[in-house]
């Protein structure tokens, strides 16, 4: 069957480099936003979340910067290995919890040689 | 961990017929999501469900229908089949209480209509 990789923007780095993923949002509505990782063949996995009134959260070698102004997203990783290649959404959500859902970016696929 | 599991990793149907995905997970999630993934198309919201016996329309429901009877599990159901319904199927489940957004989704079921 067809990756879901396929017509995605793609970022290709060495291992060791450090990456960054963009996103762009919709809605100056949305109180929170996410970032997944899918590998190939698996469902997406959550990595880190970042709520609207923070512009900046780090997770282990992972950091999500929000810019409100612009709308806009990212997530950099630290020393990127070959093991992070996969496709990365960002989602946000807008709502109270338990009546709202989660809307997704479209993805970016990040491909690391060794 | 959550698990949410999805019956069939691969399915092929033939056109017309009525194909039931299904889902389960075991956290007791009150909220439970069905979409579906195609290449440049990202993830795209089918149905979801607030609780037991609620059920509410996505952005792409034609075609589909729901049942959650038990709060564990949430089956998508194809009515008829067909070619356009090939696609990756995700289910997602998630805690309804305040501040918790996040999904927890499933492995996919790669779906084929012939």
């Amino acid at each position: 069957g067809e990756s879901v990789g396929l017509h995605l923007p793609t970022l290709s780095v060495q291992e060791g480099d450090n990456s960054i993923i963009n996103c762009a949002y919709s809605n100056s509505a949305s109180d929170y936003f996410i970032w997944y990782k899918q590998e190939s063949g698996k469902g997406p996995q959550f990595i880190i979340d970042i709520r609207s009134n923070m512009d900046k959260r780090q997770g282990q070698r992972v950091t999500v910067l929000l810019n409100k102004t612009v709308k806009h997203l990212s997530l950099q990783i630290a020393a990127t290995q070959p093991g992070d290649s996969a496709v990365y959404f960002c989602a946000e959500n807008i709502g109270n919890s338990g009546y709202s859902t989660l809307t997704f970016g479209k993805g970016t696929m990040l491909l690391v040689s060794p | 961990d959550v698990k949410v599991t999805q019956s069939s990793r691969y399915l092929v149907k033939r056109t017309g017929e009525k194909v039931f995905l299904e889902c389960v997970q075991d956290m007791d999630h009150e909220n439970m999501f069905w979409y579906r993934q195609d290449p440049g198309l990202g993830l795209r919201l089918i149905y979801f469900s607030y609780d037991v016996k609620m059920k509410e329309k996505g952005d792409i429901p034609e075609g589909y229908s729901v049942s959650r009877e038990k709060k564990e599990r949430f089956s998508l159901i194809l009515e008829s089949a067909s070619t356009n319904q090939t696609s990756m199927y995700l289910c997602a489940s998630r805690s309804s209480l305040r501040g918790i957004y996040g999904y927890t989704f499933g492995s996919g079921t790669r779906l084929t209509v012939v």
